[in-house]
């Protein structure tokens, strides 16, 4: 029962592009959306959030997206750089146990030069 | 650098040892989190911990499977009895205590290899 869902194992995109990578959810009491970023051997690390009383926030070159009723979100990475290239996991948490992320399986972003 | 630290970053056990995975939240955080990564897999929630308290264990295999995190020191994700399922790269997360929606941030990840 896989609650947060990257549909897309890969992803690749042209430097200076955009990127967009997605991510569906099931459970309706989910209320904060991250995003996180992982090299190889390394953990992952945080990128940003959005509120479910929000749909969009911004910083820099990430922006998430955020449709309730759909039950999806997206981060668009304006313009990819070469070092964006890594696996980007969506997570959620909410409905009482607000500490508790639920990951995607992650999506490989490969920026080409 | 404040971050998250996790020790050894590699741990390669024989089955039928035990495991200990080391973590030292960031400083300011007492809230810490633990996760497990199989391969090809996204992160699965394990154990939710205050200093000296279990918050949620409900991820956490029932048996060989426990976690601390004392008063003074690092929190300790011990593994007893390790069998080969049981490898997977196990990473700590923490958080500052006080905010509805936590950011949690994590350290590098201990990579256990059970032979």
């Amino acid at each position: 029962d896989q609650q947060v869902k990257q549909n897309s194992p890969s992803l690749s995109v042209q430097e200076g592009r955009i990127s967009i990578l997605n991510c569906d959810y099931t459970n309706s009491m989910f209320d904060y959306f991250l995003w996180y970023k992982k090299y190889p051997a390394e953990g992952p690390t945080f990128l940003i959030s959005i509120s479910s009383i929000k749909d969009k926030n911004e910083d820099g070159r990430f922006t998430v997206f955020l449709n309730k009723s759909a039950k999806h979100l997206s981060l668009h990475i304006v313009p990819s750089q070469p070092g964006d290239s890594a696996v980007y996991f969506c997570a959620a948490s909410g409905g009482g146990s607000n500490y508790k992320l639920t990951f995607g399986k992650g999506t490989l972003l490969t920026v080409n030069p | 650098n404040a971050g998250v630290m996790q020790n050894p970053r590699h741990l390669v056990r024989r089955r039928g040892q035990e495991a200990r995975l080391r973590c030292s939240p960031m400083k300011g955080h007492s809230h810490v989190y633990w996760y497990r990564q199989l391969p090809e897999e996204g992160l699965k929630f394990m154990v939710y911990l205050q200093k000296e308290n279990i918050i949620d264990e409900s991820g956490m295999p029932k048996e060989r499977f426990s976690a601390e995190f004392p008063k003074e020191g690092p929190s300790i994700l011990r593994i007893q009895q390790v069998v080969r399922g049981d490898s997977a790269a196990y990473f700590c997360a923490s958080s500052i205590p006080g905010t509805y929606q936590e950011t949690q941030y994590f350290g590098p990840g201990t990579r256990l290899l059970v032979l």
